[in-house]
């Protein structure tokens, strides 16, 4: 059964560096998104992204965060000087149609990522 | 603003036991929700979504805009259940899916 794979599953970084959280979705969907999970909190909604473009973001997603797909399988999210809050995992998801209706968000198993 | 609301961060029943899981939402337009649920070293995935008044694993929720609540039950828990039960709310426009903050469910024998 396709998944949606992520890389790297840990990834460990300084205070200030940039940061590339890379995603493969499956194959025919169309609709891209990044969630976020502090330790403890919940599932955070940072950006959807649809025909090469942001669909919508959080107010989370400030100008430190962008996200690109490079080419036609990868979705990647970057952090350009990474915060100690940053610390997260971060789940990629997709989806065929639309989140909402008969949508439904298959997610990747995530990357965490520490700052020190 | 959306919101979804999970009171319970743990819910721990008896095997055999009835299962309801509380979720209320605050959402000015016509609402969309969801259960998603995420096993032991599993990946978040959907369990059921309102539209289809569905049963999945024995497991409901009805769409209750009066009280605007969502709440998932299920009449007999099975020790498979445990997991992490999150509740979402689909916005559209923007195309987001809003989670609330889920609820623990420990079946125990």
């Amino acid at each position: 059964e396709p998944e949606v794979t992520q890389t790297p599953s840990h990834q460990v970084t300084q205070m200030g560096q940039e940061v590339i959280l890379r995603c493969v979705p499956i194959s025919n969907h169309l609709y891209f998104y990044w969630y976020r999970q502090i330790l403890g909190q919940k599932v955070e909604f940072l950006v959807s992204f649809y025909n090469n473009e942001i669909s919508e973001k959080s107010e989370i997603f400030d100008d430190q965060f962008s996200v690109e797909r490079p080419d036609g399988s990868n979705f990647t999210l970057k952090i350009r000087s990474t915060k100690l809050e940053d610390s997260a995992m971060y789940f990629c998801a997709s989806s065929v149609t639309s989140a909402g209706s008969a949508g439904e968000l298959f997610f990747g198993e995530g990357s965490r990522l520490t700052v020190l | 603003a959306q919101r979804v609301t999970q009171p319970e961060k743990l819910l721990s029943v008896f095997k055999g036991a009835p299962v309801e899981l509380k979720c209320n939402y605050s959402y000015s337009g016509s609402p969309e929700l969801f259960w998603y649920v995420q096993y032991s070293r599993q990946r978040l995935q959907l369990l059921l979504r309102h539209i289809s008044r569905e049963s999945i694993k024995g497991f409901t929720a009805d769409l209750n805009k009066g009280e605007t609540s969502f709440h998932l039950k299920k009449p007999f828990a099975q020790e498979e259940d445990s997991a992490m039960y999150y509740c979402a709310l689909f916005t559209g426009g923007g195309n987001k899916l809003t989670f609330g903050t889920g609820t623990q469910l420990k079946v125990e024998l």
